[in-house]
This record gives structure tokens, sequence and C-alpha cells, in this order.
């Protein structure tokens, strides 16, 4: 039983243009939603987060929408930079800070 | 402020054997958690500790797998014996709360591979 879906393993942007990242989830009962950055050899890192009370929220160049009713989120990078290129993890948190996470998608940004 | 720190980073070794992970969380954070991530999927959680009692060990194969985090600080993961589908990559990550968020941060992780 996946929760959390992300339908696209990959992704190619060129830079400059923006990217969309996106995630399904099934559990209602998820109340924060977050997105995580990991490069080869790397672990995870922290990229940006939103309750499940809003439904924007924007960091520079990141910003993630949240459609509730859709059970559906997206991060959008723009503009996309070479540097973006990696791993982008959608996490979904249940009760006791426990973690659901996506499958990844691979973004490559080309210039 | 240091990482997350891990050890060792690659470790192979044969099915059957036995191996152990290291983790040493961020100072302060009272919250640990062990993950195995198998190359394709996203980060599957095996334990999470809060200080050195376990919160949720669900998904842990207590068959094979057992975890501890004496004195709530650094944590070790063991396999024994290991199989071979357990080559993957062990992620530790630790928390304490940010607002209202509880973000965890992830070490380097450990990349297993069983032969």
């Amino acid at each position: 039983d996946q929760q959390v879906k992300q339908n696209s393993p990959s992704l190619s942007v060129q830079e400059g243009r923006i990217s969309i990242l996106n995630c399904d989830y099934t559990n209602s009962m998820f109340d924060y939603f977050l997105w995580y950055k990991k490069y080869p050899a790397e672990g995870p890192t922290f990229l940006i987060s939103i309750s499940s009370i809003k439904d924007k929220n924007e960091d520079g160049r990141f910003t993630v929408f949240l459609n509730k009713s859709a059970k559906h989120l997206s991060l959008h990078i723009v503009p996309s930079q070479p540097g973006d290129s990696a791993v982008y993890f959608c996490a979904a948190r249940g009760g006791g800070n426990k973690l659901t996470f996506g499958t990844g998608t691979q973004l490559k940004v080309e210039l | 402020e240091a990482g997350v720190a891990q050890s060792p980073r690659y470790k192979i070794i044969e099915k059957r054997q036995s191996v152990a992970f290291w983790c040493n969380p961020i100072s302060g954070h009272a919250t640990l958690y062990w993950y195995q991530q198998i190359l394709g999927q996203g980060p599957k959680l095996l334990i999470q500790f809060q200080n050195n009692g376990v919160v949720d060990d669900s998904q842990l194969p207590k068959d094979r797998f057992s975890a501890e985090r004496l004195k709530g600080v650094d944590s070790t993961l063991k396999i024994q014996p290991a199989k071979l589908e357990d080559s993957a990559v062990y992620l530790c990550a630790s928390s304490s709360r940010q607002g209202n968020t509880y973000e965890q941060y992830f070490g380097p992780g450990t990349r297993l591979t069983v032969t």
C-alpha cells in the first residue's frame, strides 16, 4: 500500500525554465508535507514543507502547492538551475512524526 | 553545527554474515530514526527512538534486525544474518522540534551490498 506516490521517475528541464514535480497521497490524516533533495552518495536534505492547513508555501525559488481535495502537492522551482539536478522526494508526516516517502523524481536541469 | 554522522560509508558482506552500522545524531536531538532505502525506492522507516526508548519498530524485521540507542545518543543497527534482499542504503536521521514541524536531518548513509 503506497500512501505517497511520485508517478514521474524522471524530469528534464532547461536551465531558466520552471520545474514542476508532482506528488499524490492517499492518507487524509497526514498533517505536514515535506520535500527533500538528494544528491548521489549523500543523505536527503530538507528543502521546503507545508502544513495541511495551508495551500501554498514559498521560499526563494521554491514553492510548494497543496490541493487537499485532490490529495495532491507539487513543487515548483523557478528559475531552474543546473545545481538543482538531484532526486527529489516527497514525504508526508503522520502520527509520531513518522515520515512516509515517495519513490522520488530524478530532475535533470540542462544547459 | 555538526550533522548526523554514520559509519561505515560502504560495506560488502556475504549472505548469512552479520553487520553493524553506527550513527551519531545532531547534538541535542532527542529523536533518532533508521531508514532503509532500496535502489529505486524512497526511504522506509525501520525504527524510531525517542531518547533511548523505541517509539515505532513496526517495520523492523525483528528476526534478523536489531537496534539500540544506549544513553539516548549514539545508535547501532545490526543485521544478523544478512540476506541478499538487505542490500540497500541505511540512513540515519535525527530531529527535534522546530516550531510546528519536526524536520528530520539525514546522515550520508551506509551502502550495504550483500553477495
